[in-house]
């Protein structure tokens, strides 16, 4: 069983509105959380950085928390644009190994 | 600019040949990592590297073969070897095998015929 399950797995909005994506994770213990953007047929780069002490993290539209009790991380984009279509990536990073764990990404396709 | 660089983005091969993705870097970064990602699927580990002249298998390395004589260079082989070969491969870096962020190359798209 993967150690980082993200839903929705696909999701489809109009432009202008708001959206949540949902990561959980078992990987312990934990060392950090990012989220990654990959536009189709592009590399993934990064959008946030979120460590164990950290509830939220802003990054223009994009709003990241993270509730380590219940293992879980939303990213929220606000106001969506067509240039948000794409698949994001929640990567937990193991404490101690230092081991990298991906989840299978929420393909987001934002319409017109 | 900085930044990692893979090539070919698409490759066609035939069954039973090797291939060999390229992975450059100029981000002085001491750790490279080779990726597969299928549809559905997170990231998978193939190969990584923590500094020249070393490397570890990953998740799945088998049917994969990969060198580190410069700290730039990171080349991958798909051998014949792998069975199911057709994938997106991503290449990517960071500053050590314990830090910082991961920056990733644009990805090289291997079909086989």
């Amino acid at each position: 069983k993967n150690q980082v399950e993200q839903s929705p797995q696909s999701l489809i909005i109009l432009e202008g509105k708001n959206c949540t994506l949902q990561c959980n994770y078992t990987v312990s213990p934990f060392s950090n959380l990012r989220w990654y953007k990959q536009d189709t047929g592009r590399g993934p780069v990064s959008l946030t950085i979120m460590t164990f002490s950290e509830n939220t993290k802003s990054n223009g539209r994009y709003t990241a928390t993270l509730d380590a009790d219940t293992k879980q991380s939303s990213l929220h984009i606000t106001a969506s644009q067509l240039s948000d279509s794409a698949s994001y990536i929640c990567v937990v990073t193991e404490g101690g190994n230092n081991d990298m764990r991906f989840g299978a990404g929420t393909r987001l396709t934002v319409k017109p | 600019d900085g930044g990692i660089t893979q090539s070919p983005k698409y490759l066609f091969r035939k069954e039973g040949q090797n291939v060999t993705l390229s992975c450059e870097q100029n981000l002085n970064h001491d750790a490279m990592y080779w990726y597969r990602q299928d549809p559905g699927q997170g990231l998978r580990l193939i190969y990584y590297s923590q500094i020249v002249n070393d490397f570890q298998k990953g998740d799945i390395a088998e049917g994969y073969s990969v060198s580190r004589e410069k700290k730039e260079s990171f080349p991958l082989t798909v051998t014949s070897a792998q069975k199911n070969p057709t994938a997106f491969y991503l290449c990517a870096s960071r500053a050590g095998i314990n830090t910082g962020e991961l920056f990733f190359g644009e990805g090289s798209r291997l079909t086989v015929l």
